[in-house]
C-alpha cells in the first residue's frame, strides 16, 4: 500500500501528559498537510509543509503543538501538556505540487484517533 | 473568513432513491471545489473535483456535481443510490493562494437502507 500511513491508529494519554504522532506521507508528494477533526465536525486545516519549510500555521494550533518534517518526508506533530478538549481525530495529508491552484488532490491517512482522559 | 456550508447533517434515503446533497462556499475568488467521501472505518477519499470548464463534473461510483457560480454552490448529485453509497461527504473548497489549503464543511452523514 502506497498511501498515507500514520501512526499509532488510537492513542489514550491522561491530562499532562505529551503524545506523539507520526505521519508517512506518499513518496513524491512535496505537500504534507495536518488536520484535526472533532465529532460532527469536516477537518480542519492545522499546518502546512513544502518538503522541510512548514508554511502555514492555523490560528488553532496553540504553542502546546508543534508539528515537524525535518527531512522533507515523514511529519511528526507533537501535543504537549494535553488537555480534554485535543480529543480528535488528527489527519495527516499529502499532495504534489502542480500548476495551477489545483495542485493535484489531497491523499488522506486514516488519522490517529487521541483520547485525553 | 471562508467557509463551507452543507445544508443537510444527516440525509436517509432506500435503495434506488436520487440524492441531492447541497454545498455552499463563501469566497469570491477563484476556487477549485472537491467531494471527499469517507466509508464507514476507511480514511477520506477523493469523489470527484472541480478545476475548470464544464462546471458539471463526473466522479466515481456514478456521482457527479454541478458547480453553479452565481449561486455559490457545488451541489452533489446520484440518480440512484445503493447500500454501498453509506459514508459520510464532505465538500471542501481550495481558494487562490491558499497553499492547497481545503476548507471543508461540516459533512453530511448519508444512510442508505436495502
Amino acid at each position: 500500500d502506497t498511501g498515507v500511513s500514520q501512526n499509532p491508529r488510537h492513542k489514550i494519554t491522561k491530562r499532562g501528559q505529551n503524545v506523539t504522532f507520526r505521519c508517512d506521507p506518499i513518496s513524491e508528494h512535496n505537500r504534507l498537510y495536518w488536520y484535526r477533526q472533532t465529532l460532527g465536525q469536516g477537518p480542519e486545516f492545522l499546518t502546512y509543509f513544502q518538503n522541510e519549510a512548514q508554511l502555514e500555521k492555523s490560528r488553532l494550533l496553540s504553542d502546546r503543538f508543534s508539528a515537524e518534517r525535518p527531512k522533507g518526508s515523514f511529519s511528526t506533530l507533537e501535543i504537549q501538556r494535553t488537555e480534554q478538549g485535543d480529543s480528535a481525530m488528527y489527519l495527516c495529508a499529502s499532495s504534489a505540487l502542480g500548476q495551477g491552484i489545483g495542485g493535484s488532490p489531497l491523499h488522506f491517512g486514516n488519522g490517529t484517533r487521541l483520547t485525553v482522559t | 473568513a471562508q467557509s463551507v456550508s452543507q445544508h443537510n447533517h444527516h440525509v436517509i434515503l432506500s435503495e434506488a432513491a436520487s440524492l441531492e446533497l447541497g454545498c455552499n462556499y463563501s469566497y469570491g475568488g477563484t476556487v477549485n471545489l472537491f467531494w471527499y467521501v469517507q466509508y464507514p472505518g476507511q480514511h477520506l477519499q477523493l469523489l470527484l473535483k472541480y478545476f475548470s470548464g464544464d462546471p458539471l463534473v463526473k466522479g466515481i461510483k456514478g456521482f457527479e456535481a454541478e458547480f453553479i457560480k452565481s449561486k455559490f454552490s457545488f451541489n452533489l448529485r446520484k440518480p440512484s443510490v445503493q447500500w454501498s453509497d453509506t459514508a459520510e461527504y464532505f465538500c471542501a473548497v481550495l481558494i487562490s493562494g491558499g497553499y492547497n489549503k481545503l476548507i471543508f464543511g461540516a459533512g453530511t452523514r448519508l444512510a442508505v437502507h436495502p
